[in-house]
């Protein structure tokens, strides 16, 4: 079954900075990787997703690139907020198939410093 | 958007009992839903994906005889702790999605119950 390596487990960067969290997938029939942001004791929220077909995705601060030869795919937030320490999950599913369950990598704790 | 609902938000029960979570699509009639596990400071690990009207399919590892799951609308999933153990206690997450065509394979997550075992 597919298989989601997440690192850093941890991460520390100073308000305003970027941070990078990087992920590896073992199933190369995974065609969509959502990365999900998760507050203590709530919900995982979609922040932003991409399709195999794409090999970049914008939105605001946050970008996500994949590179589906190496099966690796990254999340990148800029000019980083407060608001912006939680922990996040990269994911790997088959989307439009019947397998398509949801595969969470191990999690980043994101902490910003003021 | 599509809402998703759980009950309780939270229940402790003693060592030994049962334990039922209800999962809910508020707005949309979800075909398949899906529960997950959460241990403090760990990842959401997925125990089973349940097909409304048929048996669930549970990950291996995850005992079949002990987290019952019961999928029988199309828009409520259960999810029944039998004989807890405070080895149970874990934050438990359903998710739930409409179906394959037309875009609608989205999965929407409940807001997890937690779970405490005495």
């Amino acid at each position: 079954g597919e298989n989601v390596e997440q690192h850093p487990s941890t991460l520390s960067v100073q308000e305003g900075d970027s941070a990078v969290i990087k992920c590896t997938y073992s199933d190369s029939a995974s065609n969509y990787f959502p990365w999900y942001k998760q507050e203590l004791g709530k919900r995982p929220q979609l922040i932003i997703d991409i399709r195999s077909n794409v090999g970049e995705k914008k939105d605001q601060r946050i970008a996500v690139t994949l590179n589906k030869t190496a099966k690796h795919f990254s999340l990148h937030i800029t000019e980083t907020q407060p608001e912006d320490s939680a922990v996040y999950f990269c994911a790997a599913s088959k989307r439009w198939s019947s397998a398509s369950k949801i595969i969470f990598g191990s999690g980043t704790r994101l902490s910003i410093r003021p | 958007g599509a809402v998703v609902s759980q009950h309780p938000s939270w229940v402790i029960c003693k060592s030994g009992t049962s334990v039922k979570i209800e999962c809910r699509s508020l707005d949309f009639q979800a075909t398949t839903m899906f529960w997950y596990r959460q241990f403090p400071k760990q990842s959401l690990m997925l125990m089973a994906t349940s097909n409304e009207g048929s048996k669930a399919t549970y990950e291996q590892g995850v005992e079949k005889d002990k987290f019952l799951i019961n999928h029988a609308s199309l828009t409520l999933s259960t999810l029944t702790v039998t004989s807890a153990h405070p080895e149970d206690s874990s934050f438990y997450i359903c998710s739930a999605r409409e179906g394959l065509a037309g875009g609608r394979d989205t999965q929407y997550f409940g807001p997890g119950t937690r779970l405490t075992v005495l």
